[in-house]
C-alpha cells in the first residue's frame, strides 16, 4: 500500500511559538493531502484541505491565520501552528488519497503536539 | 455538509460473539464508506470499505452493510477475538474526496 509520513512525531514547545509538522506522500504524488486534528478519545476532525499549488480550503471554525498549510511539491504539505496555546495541544494526522481523491486515503502516523 | 453519527460509543462482548457498529449519513452524494480501526496513539487503519454502488462487502470476519436509501451503514465483525478490541470510526467521503468521520466506537473484547 501507499505510504504516508510525518515529522516530528512528537513535539513539545512551549506557549507562543511556533511549530512546523511535514506530511510526506513517499512512494505516490498527492495533488490533495487532509489535515486532521483529533483530542483524546475523540473523532477525528477535518482541519483543512491542502491542494498542491493553491490556498489550502478550511473547514469551517478553523483559523487559516493560526494553522498555516504549504503544499509546495506533489509530495509535501506542511502544516505550521502559529503562536502556539495549550489549547492547541493535540494528536494532528494527515492523509492522501492516491487517485484523485475518490479514493481511500492513506493515513501519516501522526504528530502527538504539547505545548506547554 | 456531511454529518456522520455512529452507534454505541461503548460495546463489550464476549471473545467469539458478534459486535455491530450502526452509522447514519446526511449527504445523499456521499459515495464511499471506510471504516478503520485506530489503536491508542497510532493512526487508523483502514480495515474495510463499500462504496454507494454496493450493498454488502465481506473480508473474512468482517462484514459492511450499506442501505442508500435510508442512509445508513453497519460494520459487522463476527467470531470476536481479543486482538479486535479498539476504537472502530465508520466514515463518509463526499464528492470532494473529503472524509467525514463519525464519533467512533470502543470495542472491548473480554476473553
Amino acid at each position: 500500500g501507499a505510504v504516508v509520513s510525518q515529522h516530528p512525531s512528537r513535539v513539545i514547545c512551549k506557549s507562543g511559538t511556533s511549530v512546523k509538522i511535514e506530511c510526506r506522500s513517499l512512494d505516490f504524488q498527492a495533488t490533495t493531502m487532509f489535515w486532521y486534528r483529533q483530542f483524546p478519545k475523540k473523532s477525528l476532525m477535518l482541519m483543512a484541505t491542502s491542494n498542491e499549488g493553491s490556498k489550502a480550503t478550511y473547514e469551517q471554525g478553523v483559523e487559516k491565520d493560526k494553522f498555516l498549510i504549504n503544499h509546495a511539491s506533489l509530495t509535501l504539505s506542511t502544516l505550521t501552528v502559529t503562536s502556539a496555546h495549550p489549547e492547541d495541544s493535540s494528536f494532528y494526522i494527515c492523509s492522501a488519497p492516491r487517485t484523485g481523491g475518490l479514493d481511500e486515503q492513506y493515513f501519516g502516523p501522526g504528530t502527538r503536539l504539547t505545548v506547554t | 455538509g456531511e454529518n456522520v453519527e455512529q452507534h454505541p460509543s461503548t460495546l463489550s462482548v464476549q471473545e467469539g460473539d458478534s459486535a455491530v457498529i450502526k452509522c447514519t449519513y446526511s449527504d445523499s452524494a456521499s459515495n464511499y464508506f471506510p471504516w478503520y480501526k485506530q489503536e491508542l496513539g497510532k493512526r487508523p487503519q483502514l480495515i474495510i470499505d463499500i462504496r454507494s454502488n454496493v450493498g454488502e462487502k465481506k473480508d473474512q470476519r468482517i462484514a459492511v452493510t450499506l442501505n442508500k436509501t435510508a442512509k445508513h451503514f453497519s460494520l459487522h465483525i463476527t467470531e470476536t477475538q481479543p486482538e479486535d478490541s479498539a476504537v472502530y470510526f465508520c466514515a463518509a467521503t463526499d464528492s470532494w474526496g473529503k472524509l467525514q468521520f463519525g464519533a467512533g466506537t470502543q470495542v472491548v473484547v473480554t476473553p
